[in-house]
């Protein structure tokens, strides 16, 4: 079964700085999507940025990236310039397009603080 | 297009008493999921719905229980209520395309069990 980690609870960044989220998951999949979810403070979960498994280039949006580490079965998010509004529960997830799946596996969430 | 949607917002029921959540997916959606946030066990995979089937179902007991109508709208139902059970609970909604998996969430319906 596939399995999502999230190793750090909690993070704090100042404003303007940089920060990376970790993300480790296990499958015995070669196909899979990958994904980033930020969830404000009672706020709704959006979509921050997905990432496809056959794909090598790392994906980004905007201050958002991701460094992809296939072999490593690693996914972390790199913030740049961090913002006050970026403060949030961020959930990385994995997404198995195999038939009979369906469903979704996230990690436990990191809460990321931006320092003004 | 509006986003998702979940009624009610905020619940507060007794122990042994059922409850019924609904959502409302974003137009041209056909794939629900429904999950279970708590602050220690995170997001809970409770099912998946696509075209009034259920696809797949996490690892929580029969009392909790979904449907999906023709119109891709979405109910959950919890029987016989346990203090266990009060978390937030929310709704995703996707496509259902292959490839495509993004999901949406709507804002979720805060149950609070007492």
């Amino acid at each position: 079964a596939q399995t999502v980690t999230q190793s750090q609870p909690e993070m704090s960044v100042q404003e303007a700085e940089t920060v990376t989220l970790s993300c480790t998951y296990d499958t015995s999949e070669s196909d899979y999507y990958l994904f980033w979810y930020k969830q404000p403070p009672s706020r709704q979960m959006i979509l921050v940025i997905r990432q496809e498994a056959y794909k090598q280039q790392n994906a980004t949006e905007n201050r958002f990236s991701v460094n992809f580490q296939k072999a490593a079965k690693s996914f972390s998010l790199k913030i740049s310039d961090s913002q006050l509004g970026d403060a949030a529960m961020y959930f990385c997830a994995y997404r198995s397009p195999r038939e009979g799946t369906y469903k979704y596996i996230f990690g436990t969430g990191t809460r990321l603080k931006v320092l003004a | 297009k509006a986003g998702v949607t979940q009624t009610p917002r905020y619940l507060i029921k007794t122990r042994g008493q059922q409850v019924t959540l609904s959502c409302s997916p974003i137009s041209g959606h056909r794939s629900v999921s429904w999950y279970q946030q708590t602050p220690g066990q995170g997001l809970q995979f409770l099912f998946e719905y696509f075209s009034e089937t259920q696809r797949n179902k996490g690892n929580f007991p029969g009392r909790f229980s979904g449907r999906q109508f023709s119109n891709s709208r979405s109910e959950m139902n919890v029987s016989t209520l346990e203090l266990g059970d009060s978390a937030l609970y929310l709704c995703a909604s996707s496509s259902g395309a292959w490839g495509v998996y993004e999901q949406y969430f709507g804002p979720g319906t805060r149950l609070t069990v007492t």
